[in-house]
């Protein structure tokens, strides 16, 4: 059974700051890793996806890495804003799963003004 | 707006009801899958429909099924509800299976009691 864990659970950052939620799978046959975000009570809105083959993708103020040797995904978030608070949901998708995504517990996060 | 409607958007039940939840994936997508969210946790994969015909089932019981109909809408039927059940379930539609980006709905927030 895969399985996907974010560290840390919960995070709180003044505006302005550099940051980088973590991610790290058991999966050593991941097709991609996707990186989510979701507002409170909300669906999920994709952010970043990165196929195996890929080392990293970057938008806007957002990049993303993915190490399939050491099972881990980074999302790096530059000069957080306040509207950037939400819950951030790393999920990946094995090769023999389909359309299958095993997600993380997420990470929260609070930037403060 | 990924496109995926979902609804109703909440819905409050008792033990031992049945409820049926539905979603309208994009035109063209012909994959749907569906995700269970308990509050604080990640998405948990329930099943998947390729063609009208279940493609992919998580570790969920048989009292959890579903429909795929030919006008890419969807529906998520749970039979006798138990409190557990209580959640946020998520559809998400993609153009195939190895579509490489699913889309989700705001999701249906249900409540058992």
């Amino acid at each position: 059974k895969q399985e996907v864990t974010q560290i840390p659970a919960a995070l709180s950052v003044p505006e302005g700051e550099n940051l980088v939620l973590n991610c790290s799978f058991t999966d050593s046959a991941i097709y991609n890793l996707q990186w989510f975000r979701q507002d409170p009570g909300k669906g999920l809105t994709s952010l970043l996806l990165i196929q195996s083959s890929q080392r990293e993708q970057t938008s806007g103020r957002l990049n993303a890495s993915l190490d399939k040797s050491s099972g881990r995904s980074t999302l790096y978030i530059a000069a957080s804003q306040p509207g950037d608070s939400a819950t951030y949901l790393c999920a990946e998708r094995d090769n023999n799963a389909g359309n299958m995504l095993t997600f993380g517990g997420g990470t929260r996060l609070m930037v403060k003004p | 707006e990924t496109g995926v409607t979902q609804s109703p958007t909440h819905l409050i039940k008792t033990r031992g009801q049945q409820v049926t939840l539905r979603c309208s994936s994009q035109s063209g997508h012909n994959t749907v899958s569906w995700y269970q969210q308990a509050l604080g946790q990640g998405p948990q994969f329930i099943f998947q429909y390729y063609r009208e015909e279940e493609n992919g089932r998580g570790n969920f019981p048989p009292r959890f099924s579903g429909l795929q109909f030919p006008n890419y809408s969807s529906e998520l039927n749970v039979n006798a509800l138990e409190l557990d059940d209580s959640a946020l379930y998520l559809c998400a539609s993609s153009l195939a299976v190895g579509g490489e980006t699913q889309y989700f709905g705001p999701g249906t927030r249900l409540l058992v009691l």
